[in-house]
């Protein structure tokens, strides 16, 4: 099984700044690597496929990059509805399809 | 647009079991897999399950394995997860989720995502 580790825990980031989230593959996932927001009582919402392919209607201050262990989430400029929990995922090898614990992005 | 609706959850003894039932709509349902994601409570996001487009190709994660089943009704554009011999480290909220690969036994990532629905397991 492939293990995610997302860093920081949580990132505390002002409003217009620049949020930079981490996502780490225990072994090569290529590029088979999505990016998740969820905001509280609501279901995830894909972001980023295929490590940098926004998906549909996601704006273009989000963008990822990144492949094979080291990924990476980039908000270049937080808007108040950014703040909110972003899991990244691998659908490289499989079963199981496995998340990160989540990186929390709060306001400072 | 893709909307997927999941029902069925509630509170149950451990040991029990239970049917949660997604239906879905906006799309060609028979055409693309489907996942069920559950998160308990303030965790974060676990597969459980995923069926092929045609019902017959499945997998599971391990701790579920022998105690759930997934399965649809193309007919119906339903998909199920069947429930049995819970504990309560299955209470969580269960996502029914669509995968973007049509007709195939391969699967991606998650692109859709229904709003939940709450499994409380407890006596």
């Amino acid at each position: 099984e492939i293990v995610m580790t997302q860093s920081p825990a949580t990132l505390s980031v002002s409003p217009g700044e620049r949020a930079t989230l981490s996502c780490r593959a225990s072994q090569s996932v290529r590029s088979n690597l999505a990016w998740y927001q969820q905001k509280p009582g609501q279901a995830p919402r894909l972001l980023i496929y295929g490590a940098s392919t926004r998906a549909t209607g996601i704006p273009a201050r989000f963008s990822g990059s990144g492949s094979g262990t080291e990924f990476t989430l980039t908000i270049s400029s937080l808007q108040s509805e950014d703040f909110a929990l972003y899991y990244c995922q691998q659908y490289n090898n499989w079963p199981p399809w496995t998340f990160g614990q989540g990186t929390k992005v709060e306001i400072k | 647009q893709v909307q997927l609706v999941e029902s069925g959850g509630g509170v149950v003894q451990p040991g029990r079991s239970l049917r949660l039932s997604c239906a879905a709509s906006g799309f060609t349902f028979s055409s693309y897999g489907m996942h069920w994601v559950r998160q308990a409570p303030g965790k974060g996001l676990e597969w459980v399950a995923v069926i092929s487009y045609d019902g017959n190709n499945k997998y599971y994660v391990d701790s579920v394995k022998g105690r759930f089943s997934i399965s649809r009704d193309n007919s119906k554009n339903t998909l199920y997860l069947q429930m049995s011999s819970l504990r309560a480290e299955d209470t969580a909220v269960y996502y029914c989720a669509k995968d973007p690969l049509i007709y195939s036994y391969g699967y991606g990532h998650v692109d859709y995502w229904g709003q939940g629905t709450l499994v409380t397991v407890s006596s």
